[in-house]
């Protein structure tokens, strides 16, 4: 089975730019996740989508992080404008609910996104 | 304030040695505790998991314990290899309509030869 592809792997953008992540999902997955991982802070959640629509939006980064679902399979995240403090990992990650047990995620092996 | 607690946030073991890793939660509706391992340069995946209707989960060299009363969980490696290093993230959800994880800030495991 394909897993979650992002892409690019690895982005150096400088202050100021736009810079759009883009995520393939699992086939069929309909639960679709944006995390950001640093060392500090941990996973953070950015936008949490099921089927589509958007479930959650992390509070914080509303200002200059939008995620969208533009269908089933492709998914994007924009950061608008770029600061040296969003240097981080950007995780991609979908499952599929299941009855009476726990969402299980796949994720990609993510973006390095470096500013400066 | 962190939902989901991990400890230690470092760890060094000797190859053959048990590893123990703990973490602790705060929500009493959390039904669900799943453990990811993330190596460096790839996304997290899925070790192992638990239901709070189990106390115990082996797979392997790896088991997972529930305490529901004390709202922990551990993650015991036996014989641990050096190719267990990596970090081991925490995670608790509720079964149903949401499928959120919670996620701990993690633990690097580091198995010396």
């Amino acid at each position: 089975d394909a897993g979650v592809t992002q892409t690019p792997r690895h982005e150096v953008a400088e202050k100021g730019q736009t810079i759009i992540l883009k995520c393939e999902p699992v086939s069929g997955h309909n639960d679709l996740f944006w995390y950001r991982q640093t060392k500090i802070q941990g996973l953070e959640l950015l936008s949490y989508f099921r089927s589509k629509s958007l479930m959650e939006d992390g509070g914080a980064f509303k200002d200059r992080f939008k995620a969208e679902m533009l269908n089933s399979s492709f998914s994007t995240l924009k950061i608008q404008p770029t600061e040296p403090k969003d240097s981080a990992v950007y995780l991609c990650a979908s499952s599929s609910p299941r009855q009476g047990a726990g969402s299980d995620y796949t994720f990609g092996s993510g973006t390095r996104l470096l500013v400066i | 304030q962190q939902q989901v607690r991990q400890s230690p946030q470092s760890l060094t073991v000797w190859e053959g040695g048990t590893t123990v890793l703990t973490c602790s939660y705060e929500d009493s509706t959390f039904n669900y505790f799943p453990w990811y391992q993330q190596f460096p340069g790839e996304g997290p995946a899925l070790l192992i998991s638990i239901l709070s209707v189990s106390d115990k989960k082996e797979d392997g060299r790896f088991t997972t314990f529930f305490n529901k009363r004390e709202k922990k969980l551990s993650l015991h490696i036996i014989d641990s290899q050096p190719g267990d290093s990596a970090t081991y993230f925490c995670a608790a959800s509720r079964t149903g309509n949401t499928g959120k994880l919670i996620f701990g800030l993690g633990t690097t495991l580091q198995v010396q030869p």
